[in-house]
């Protein structure tokens, strides 16, 4: 069965400085991997994903995160915050085998200060 | 586009009380997904419909959850008799094919029982 992993349930880091969000997961085949942003009190909105192809992908505000097959991770980053990433962030994975469900880890809190 | 609609938005209820939650997913996608968060256990996916038949209940808590999916433009989620441990955001997500397409979640619905 698959799994994901979020180690981090909460990350504080200074404005202007980089983070790194980690995201593990397990799974006997291939899969796509997702990561969703959360703001408070709203509905989760998809970041970025991985389907196939590169395993570096790219959001249009900074993030990216890469796919690593041997280490099965799917890490997001960003070189530089801002206080607006305030919000917690999900990584998610769905099995590329008809299953059509996704898994999401338990979240990571990312908390920007000034 | 409208996005995927859920009312309502909160919901306090007395315990013992019938609960029902609604959701309007995105015209012309053809999957729908039920998600429950809370903070002890995370986002939970609950049920899952494709093309309004429903796919995998597997998530659904117990036989006081029922949900139905009478055409493609609209959803329930019903709890009766609804409880205290009921109380969580519950989210509908709609995606435009089942698969590697990302979901399209709605805003929540806060429900308290009390």
């Amino acid at each position: 069965a698959q799994s994901v992993t979020q180690l981090d349930s909460q990350v504080p880091v200074f404005e202007e400085a980089p983070v790194e969000l980690r995201c593990n997961y397990s799974s006997s085949v291939s899969v796509y991997l997702f990561w969703y942003v959360q703001y408070p009190n709203q509905g989760l909105q998809l970041l970025l994903k991985y389907l196939s192809g590169s395993t570096l992908v790219e959001s249009i505000n900074g993030f990216e995160a890469e796919f690593n097959k041997s280490q099965t991770s799917f890490h997001l980053r960003k070189p530089s915050v801002h206080i607006s990433d305030t919000a917690e962030y999900f990584c998610a994975v769905s099995e590329n085998s008809g299953t059509y469900k996704y898994i999401f880890g338990t979240g990571t809190r990312l908390k920007v200060l000034a | 586009d409208a996005g995927v609609i859920q009312s309502p938005r909160h919901e306090v209820t007395e315990m013992g009380q019938e609960v029902t939650l609604r959701c309007k997913p995105i015209s012309g996608h053809n999957s729908l997904f039920w998600y429950r968060q809370t903070m002890m256990r995370g986002l939970e996916l609950l049920i899952y419909f494709n093309n309004n038949v429903p796919i995998d209940d597997s998530g659904m808590p117990e036989d006081r959850f029922s949900a139905k999916m009478p055409n493609a433009s609209f959803s329930t989620l019903k709890i009766q008799p609804s409880e205290p441990r009921d109380s969580a955001v519950y989210f509908c997500a709609s995606s435009p094919r089942t698969g590697a397409n990302e979901q399209y979640f709605g805003p929540g619905t806060r429900l308290t029982v009390t």
